[in-house]
């Protein structure tokens, strides 16, 4: 199993809403990340979990929290958020250190309204 | 100025033709890697470089650490190979994004 399920794909939310993304991945990667992508640019680091603690967190407001229960799993949690949060949320593991490969989910499309 | 520079940001090719992306990066790095991303987000690791060159298929990719560029290259481009190249830099845990290149090939 090489892939990274994330759920849900699509995702409307209004600004009261609380809602959680999920990612999942059994390849025995200890490092996942979550980037955020807006249309026609470039991925961007939000968080960066290795061993199951958080290592990297790129000045992220704090409508945006994330948690790691265990090494297969990665959520990101929603609450309040702004109209300028609509993006694709992508989620990746690799092996801990310097990895020759991340493996990337197909996202979450994210509509706040 | 973005520590991760490429070039072109858009290229059309007719199916056939070589074709090559350039990136340049201004930071130091453990690794380098090459990213496809084709329409609807999924996102494919090619490459992992730390020095040399790698090839794969129809692809290779190059580095120059010294230089601090790397290249990637198609040969004998196909329409399927049109999707979004994206070179990334890895330093501590931190992967830095290029802003990518489009490539669409004609049949």
């Amino acid at each position: 199993d090489t892939e990274v399920t994330q759920t849900p794909k699509h995702l409307v939310m209004g600004m009261t809403n609380k809602k959680s993304l999920k990612c999942e991945q059994h390849m025995g990667h200890r490092a996942m990340y979550w980037y955020k992508q807006k249309a026609k640019k470039p991925p961007e680091l939000m968080f960066v979990y290795s061993y199951e603690k958080l290592s990297i967190n790129e000045s992220v407001p704090s409508r945006f929290s994330p948690e790691c229960p265990n090494s297969s799993l990665l959520n990101l949690h929603l609450h309040a958020l702004q109209p300028e949060d609509s993006a694709l949320y992508l989620c990746a593991s690799s092996q801990a250190g310097t990895p020759e490969k991340l493996f990337f989910g197909s996202g979450t499309q994210l509509s706040v309204l | 100025k973005n520590e991760v520079e490429q070039s072109p940001q858009n290229l059309t090719a007719q199916e056939g033709e070589f074709i090559t992306i350039n990136c340049s990066y201004s930071v130091g790095i453990s690794a380098l890697h090459w990213l496809q991303q084709h329409p609807g987000g999924g996102i494919v690791s090619l490459f992992m470089l730390s020095s040399g060159k790698k090839k794969h298929g129809r692809l290779i990719a190059t580095i120059n650490i010294q230089e601090k560029h790397s290249s990637l290259h198609i040969t004998a481009s196909h329409p399927r190979d049109s999707a979004v190249y994206i070179c990334a830099v890895w330093e501590n845990n931190d992967m830095r994004f290029g802003a990518g290149t489009r490539l669409t090939v004609k049949p």
